[in-house]
């Protein structure tokens, strides 16, 4: 079963680093994932794809300070320089054989 | 640039029906497979109904299937999504969403502001 883990929430200080996580299921380590970025009481955006050997393409200006990467089953978003307005829920989300999965959401706190 | 905009959404009685809009713009919308995506509040995410970029095909979540019906209109660059027999648990904001392809994975590129349904006696 497709099935896409991540912790339920993270935290860092303003202007440090925050790498979160997205784990997929056993025998889907090869699959590409999305991550989305919802603010408080906002729609989500799309941040970028992410594929299982780390390249990855953002979306319409998503700012240098996001980046992902990939390590076997796990797709990861790193935020750098962290702002105020990156206080959010992030979500990964992957597709297979007519299933969309997204994953839980991490809850992403700026101290 | 690329907008999606929801409407339609309210408060209705459990049994009852509701129809939201999702107007496009920015982009050739008849190009495009669209999603409804709903988030029950305090929840995460959860995929509820594609349709294909000509209205070939169209795919609903177990939770909704047999109970809401999108479809689009291409000449008005608008989607709808159908809701009959509505249920406490449909209670959440709607979100249209485009989808794209990337090899074989299918996500979610643009996303709109959502709409509240809210589903109550």
């Amino acid at each position: 079963q497709l099935v896409l883990t991540q912790s339920p929430s993270a935290s860092a200080s303003l202007g440090a680093s925050v790498k979160l996580t997205c784990t997929l299921s056993s025998g889907h380590s090869s699959y590409a994932i999305a991550w989305h970025q919802q603010q408080p009481e906002r729609g989500p955006r799309y941040l970028m794809r992410l594929n299982s050997d780390g390249s990855h393409s953002k979306g319409d200006g998503i700012p240098d300070r996001f980046s992902g990467s990939s390590s076997g089953a796990e797709r990861y978003l790193t935020i750098s320089s962290l702002q105020s307005e990156d206080e959010a829920d992030y979500y990964c989300q992957t597709w297979g054989t007519g299933i969309h999965v997204f994953g839980t959401g991490t809850k992403v706190t700026v101290l | 640039q690329v907008q999606l905009v929801e409407s339609g959404g309210g408060v209705v009685q459990p049994g009852r029906s509701l129809r939201l809009s999702c107007a496009a713009s920015g982009f050739t919308f008849s190009n495009y497979g669209m999603h409804w995506v709903r988030q029950a509040p305090g929840k995460g995410l959860e995929w509820v109904a594609v349709i294909w970029y000509d209205g070939s095909n169209k795919y609903y979540a177990d939770s909704v299937k047999g109970r809401f019906t999108i479809s689009r209109d291409n000449s008005k660059s608008t989607l709808y999504l159908q809701m009959n027999s509505l249920r406490a648990e449909d209670t959440a904001v709607y979100y249209c969403a485009r989808d794209k392809w990337f090899g074989e994975l299918l996500y979610f590129d643009y996303w709109g502001q959502g709409t509240l349904v809210t589903v109550s006696s």
